[in-house]
């Protein structure tokens, strides 16, 4: 089975200021990996994906992560964030080649940015 | 579009009681899914659909049913509530099951059981 550990379950940090969120993943077998994130008071939304190639990918509002198969990692970033950036973020993991889009979520983290 | 929505927003139920969760989209998606968010805990899958008439148990299945009798409606019923069921339920649908899919979520239905 997969399973998602995001490293800090809040990161605050300032306007303009870089951020990284971590994740780091286990699984036997080829995964897919995934950010969504979550404003207040609303659904997730799908923020990019790592399916394969380039293990640099980019994602909506500037963020993009970087997928890691040696460190099992999936590291979220940002060059210089925004007010309107805060909001909750979650890696996910799906097994490749799995039907049925099963996703297996981290425990999110709270990104709050600071005037 | 709408997309997907859930109804009712926000709910508080007492222990035993039961109540039906509504989701409904309007993307012509095959799968549907419901989760549950606790806090710290990230989601998990309660139940699964692949189309109308076929539904699947998630890793939290207990204490849920769900039916799937159109392909735009997936209610999630909650028989004899409790107050572990206390949480924030979304649902969401997709296009296909490949790994390019991408999951699109309701805005969530946050229930209290007192």
């Amino acid at each position: 089975a997969q399973s998602v550990t995001q490293l800090d379950s809040q990161v605050p940090v300032f306007e303009e200021a870089p951020v990284e969120l971590r994740c780091n993943y286990s699984s036997s077998v080829s995964v897919y990996l995934f950010w969504y994130v979550q404003y207040p008071n609303q659904g997730l939304q799908l923020l990019l994906k790592y399916l394969s190639g380039s293990t640099l990918v980019k994602g909506i509002n500037g963020f993009e992560a970087e997928f890691n198969k040696s460190q099992t990692s999936f590291h979220l970033r940002k060059p210089s964030v925004h007010i309107s950036d805060t909001a909750e973020y979650f890696c996910a993991v799906r097994k490749g080649g799995t039907s049925y889009g099963k996703l297996t979520f981290g425990q999110g983290t709270i990104l709050t940015v600071h005037p | 579009n709408a997309g997907v929505t859930q109804t009712p927003k926000f709910r508080i139920l007492k222990i035993g009681q039961s109540m039906t969760l509504q989701c409904a989209q309007d993307m012509n998606h095959n799968y549907m899914y419901w989760y549950r968010q606790d806090p710290g805990m990230g989601l998990k899958l309660i139940y699964y659909s692949v189309g109308a008439g076929i539904t699947d148990k998630g890793e939290v299945p207990n204490g849920y049913n769900v039916s799937r009798s159109t392909t735009e409606d997936f209610p999630l019923r909650l028989e004899l509530a409790a107050p572990s069921q206390t949480s924030v339920y979304f649902c969401a649908s997709s296009d296909s099951s490949g790994p390019t899919d991408t999951q699109y979520f309701g805005p969530g239905t946050r229930l209290t059981v007192l």
